[in-house]
């Protein structure tokens, strides 16, 4: 079956306790990027990568970090963690970047105290 | 600066009749716009799309339509059925290699 897999599923965790969200795609995408759903802002792009070795920042990177070693992997981490940084996050990929659908994974909602 | 708007955060449609769902949107440079539904505990899903160089697409009960000198999208949905109840994002990407720009999201209720 064609995902998108996030773990862990949910999270909470303390502040400046670093963690990693990982995000895995089995559908040979190039493309894949990672969002952040706030209550009243929607989805917001933190990062991209339309390759291997090719990330780039999207519209609210701060305090993320990424990485994409393999092509079907993408994990998101997060440093030094704070409480602005509680909030729903979504995996996604699509065959190349562009005008092409994405699909997202089942989300990760991450808690930080 | 909120480049897609939607400014209905909810709707309510009986089981049968007409969804339609809005979205403005202000950058010119959006060349490419999409629709995606959303579940509680899943992913977004994406519903269907249209380009810039079109005014409407339709895939089954699922209609997009562009209105470009507006600045304006809309999804119909008919006939709306219960399991369409979900929330609808419309998302919006601009020329070159540049991030989807998502709006805030309306929530549709289908009443049986």
């Amino acid at each position: 079956e064609a995902q998108v897999t996030q773990n862990p599923r949910y999270l909470i965790t303390v502040t400046g306790k670093k963690l990693t969200v990982t995000c895995s795609q089995n559908m040979n995408h190039e493309y894949m990027s990672w969002y952040r759903q706030d209550p009243g802002l929607g989805l917001r792009q933190i990062y991209y990568s339309m390759n291997v070795e090719v990330t780039d920042k999207g519209d609210v990177p701060e305090g993320y970090k990424v990485s994409r070693k393999e092509k079907r992997n993408f994990p998101l981490i997060l440093e030094s963690p704070s409480p602005n940084q509680t909030s729903l996050y979504f995996c996604a990929s699509s065959p190349q970047g562009g005008y092409q659908p994405q699909h997202f994974g089942d989300g990760t909602r991450l808690s930080i105290l | 600066d909120q480049q897609v708007k939607q400014n209905s955060p909810s709707l309510s449609v009986q089981e049968g009749r007409i969804s339609i769902l809005n979205c403005d949107y202000t950058n010119s440079m959006f060349d490419y716009f999409l629709w995606y539904k959303k579940y509680p505990a899943e992913g977004p899903t994406f519903l269907i799309s249209i380009s810039s160089i079109k005014d409407k697409n339709e895939d089954g009960r699922f209609t997009v339509f562009l209105n470009k000198s507006a600045k304006h999208l809309s999804l119909h949905i008919v006939p709306s059925q219960p399991g369409d109840s979900a929330v609808y994002f419309c998302a919006a990407r601009a020329i070159g290699n540049t991030p989807l720009v998502f709006g805030k999201g309306t929530r549709l209720s289908v009443i049986a």
